[in-house]
């Protein structure tokens, strides 16, 4: 497996409570990816990151904030959870400067918002 | 209009089978494809990639795409139990390096 740790990898939180996940990869790639994964939906881009400190909207953004300080790193914010937003989590990396579109997968965290 | 539609199945065969699973895509100007495989509670796992057209061969799978058709399919031969996921196709091209997926075909191979 591509050296990718989701944290934490379950949560149960509140409406309204604020949530952030992180991913970390120790593989040193560029671009990193978070996505949402939902019954009849598959797989939705929500943002991504080209570089530290350079991110851009995916297709569902609303509702989210993302920050990446560390090449390593990339953290997704619910600012005030809502029940929509219960949902399995997934951090993607890749490596333009290898093949620009392999992506690889974390495990993936388990968001239930009650 | 979706970019990728993919069957979401589910798709249950014997043991041995030949399986076809598909994808149509609308952008003719994205040439990456990709197949990825994921278990129940996992995540996905890249499985194939090409790039433009023609087919590509990985043991007892080989991934197919047809730009004439939009049409992007994976074939599995000598299907095990163990190839028992769910199967997202995707594809992807641009400067942004973003992949579209398809909602995923729900593969069960029986013994």
């Amino acid at each position: 497996d591509a050296g990718i740790t989701q944290s934490p990898r379950h949560k149960v939180t509140e409406t309204g409570t604020p949530v952030t996940l992180r991913c970390h990869q120790t593989e040193n790639h560029r671009y990193m990816y978070w996505y949402r994964q939902d019954p009849g939906h598959g797989l939705r881009l929500i943002h991504y990151s080209y570089g530290v400190k350079d991110t851009d909207k995916g297709e569902v953004s609303d509702g989210y904030s993302v920050s990446r300080s560390k090449t390593e790193d990339f953290l997704l914010t619910l600012e005030s959870a809502t029940s929509s937003q219960t949902s399995v989590y997934f951090c993607a990396i890749s490596d333009p400067t290898v093949n620009s579109y392999e992506q690889y997968f974390g495990p993936g965290t388990r968001l239930t918002v009650t | 209009q979706k970019e990728v539609e993919q069957d979401p199945g589910p798709l249950s065969v014997p043991e041995g089978a030949i399986v076809s699973l598909n994808c149509t895509y609308s952008n003719s100007a994205f040439q990456y494809f990709m197949w990825y495989r994921q278990y129940s509670r996992k995540g996905p796992e890249l499985l194939m990639y090409t790039y433009s057209s023609g087919n590509k061969e990985d043991g007892r799978f080989t991934a197919q795409v047809d730009k004439s058709s939009k049409y992007i399919s994976l074939f599995i031969r000598d299907s095990q139990p163990s190839d028992s996921a769910t199967y997202l196709c995707a594809n992807g091209g641009g400067s942004n390096y973003k992949l579209t997926f398809g909602k995923g075909t729900l593969l069960t191979v029986n013994p």
